[in-house]
């Protein structure tokens, strides 16, 4: 299994300029979270899907984060326009369903987005 | 609001130490309790704990969980420096249904040869 696979690994980008993180879950998960980690505010969840479908998206900073789940295979970050502020590292989990027990599941992180906004 | 903390934020010791590193919970609808492991990359899966008093054991790695008074530690014996690493403490609650884990700020341990 190739895990979690995220891309681009680094970015850097003017402010202003639009950027797009994209996320390839563990086949076979049908949730995923992305998150960002700073080391003021540590790792915070942004969104996250449950069968391509955004459940909570509370996390979301503001309107210039936006986020896509087009199918099972595929979820995108999209940042326009980018700010300094934004420079983080953008991860992408994805774990199983929770099943009749309601809960208590392992979240699979990718490698991350190191982001950095000029 | 919903919050999980962690202390001490950071910590150094020497190779065969012990340490605890701890982390308290202020979650609604409490389902379960997990800590990570980062090194350089992503966090990486420990254990999840969602009974009181059942002790967890991985290696040197032990951990344990009290619902009552709302906290858990993280023992880890005879530390190398292999150990040095953020650890992260989360919880899975809050308003949502389900899957939603809330972190806290992590413990970053320095284990020195």
């Amino acid at each position: 299994d190739a895990g979690v696979i995220q891309s681009p690994r680094h970015e850097v980008t003017e402010m202003g300029q639009e950027v797009t993180l994209r996320c390839k879950p563990i086949s076979g998960h049908d949730y995923l979270f992305w998150y960002r980690q700073t080391m003021m505010r540590g790792l915070e969840l942004l969104i996250y899907f449950n069968n391509n479908v955004p459940i909570d998206d509370s996390g979301m900073p503001e309107d210039r984060f936006s986020a896509k789940m087009p199918n099972a295979s595929f979820s995108t970050l999209k940042i326009q326009p980018s700010e300094p502020r934004d420079s983080a590292v953008y991860f992408c989990a994805s774990s199983k369903g929770t099943g009749m027990r309601g809960g208590s599941y392992e979240q699979y992180f990718g490698p991350g987005t190191r982001l950095t906004v000029t | 609001e919903d919050k999980v903390v962690q202390s001490p934020l950071s910590l150094v010791v020497h190779e065969g130490d012990t340490v605890t590193l701890n982390c308290s919970y202020e979650v609604t609808n409490f389902r379960s309790l997990l800590w990570y492991k980062q090194e350089k990359k992503a966090p990486t899966f420990l254990f999840m704990l969602t009974s009181s008093g059942i002790e967890k054991k991985s290696g040197r790695l032990s951990s344990i969980l009290d619902k009552k008074e709302l906290f858990s530690i993280l023992n880890i014996t005879a530390t190398q420096t292999g150990d040095s690493a953020i650890y992260l403490c989360a919880v899975e609650g809050g308003s949502s249904n389900t899957g939603k884990l809330i972190f806290g700020q992590g413990t970053t341990l320095q284990v020195k040869p």
